[in-house]
């Protein structure tokens, strides 16, 4: 079965850039999709079809997929970014998630 | 603007059935396609299936053995059993609107319904 990897947690500085990947085989084949989750809430869409971002997601958030890596990139990083950030994907009829990086902010 | 909203028992003990609905409002529920998602405490996201409103379904070849999505667009609800659960289906369980076409993401989200299995 396919699989996505993520980093298990990253931090970063207010107003830096984070950048997390997700690894997979011939990723960069298919179309990555990035969600954001907060403690206690739902997934949120940020990033779909590699690089587009859904009505209301703010322009610090953008996305890149290559090889075998997509990348979202928060620029300008801020306390209110600080959450769960899950990739996922589409393979043989099934949506594959990676495991989730925690992006600290402090 | 979409809404989804899960409903079903919260507490189930081993060896029984999951029986989840998630009630859909906002806009009808033949154009997209319905799954649903689970993530145990403190962990990732895990897909579990989803069916279009023609009743056409794909699962997750890990948990398709147990699982069940059906459909029913007069009440515009769909529904998720899950068979012969464990502990380890114990989880937060989401249903989620999923594109159609030759992209595939979630771009709805229901708050989410915790099913604990315990004896």
């Amino acid at each position: 079965s396919y699989e996505l990897t993520q980093p298990p947690s990253m931090s970063v500085s207010p107003g830096q850039t984070a950048s997390i990947t997700c690894s997979g085989d011939k990723l960069g084949n298919k179309y990555a999709y990035w969600y954001q989750q907060k403690p206690g809430q739902s997934p949120v869409l940020v990033i779909y079809q590699d690089s587009m971002r859904p009505s209301g997601i703010p322009e610090r958030f953008s996305g890149s997929n290559s090889g075998n890596t997509a990348t979202l990139t928060i620029s300008g990083t801020q306390a209110m970014d600080e959450a769960d950030y899950y990739c996922q994907a589409w393979d043989t009829n099934t949506y594959v998630f990676g495991g989730g990086t925690k992006v600290t902010v402090l | 603007q979409v809404q989804l909203q899960e409903s079903g028992p919260g507490l189930l003990t081993p060896s029984e059935t999951l029986s989840l609905t998630c009630n859909v409002s906002g806009g009808p529920i033949s154009t997209y396609t319905w799954s649903w998602i689970r993530q145990p405490a403190g962990k990732g996201l895990e897909w579990i299936g989803r069916i279009f409103a023609s009743g056409t379904t794909n699962y997750n070849p890990s948990l398709k053995s147990r699982v069940t999505v059906s459909v029913d667009t007069s009440k515009n609800q769909f529904s998720l059993k899950l068979t012969s659960v464990t502990a380890a289906d114990t989880a937060v369980y989401y249903c989620a609107r999923g594109t159609s076409g030759s992209l595939y993401y979630f771009d709805s989200w229901g708050q989410g319904t915790l099913v604990t299995v315990s004896s």
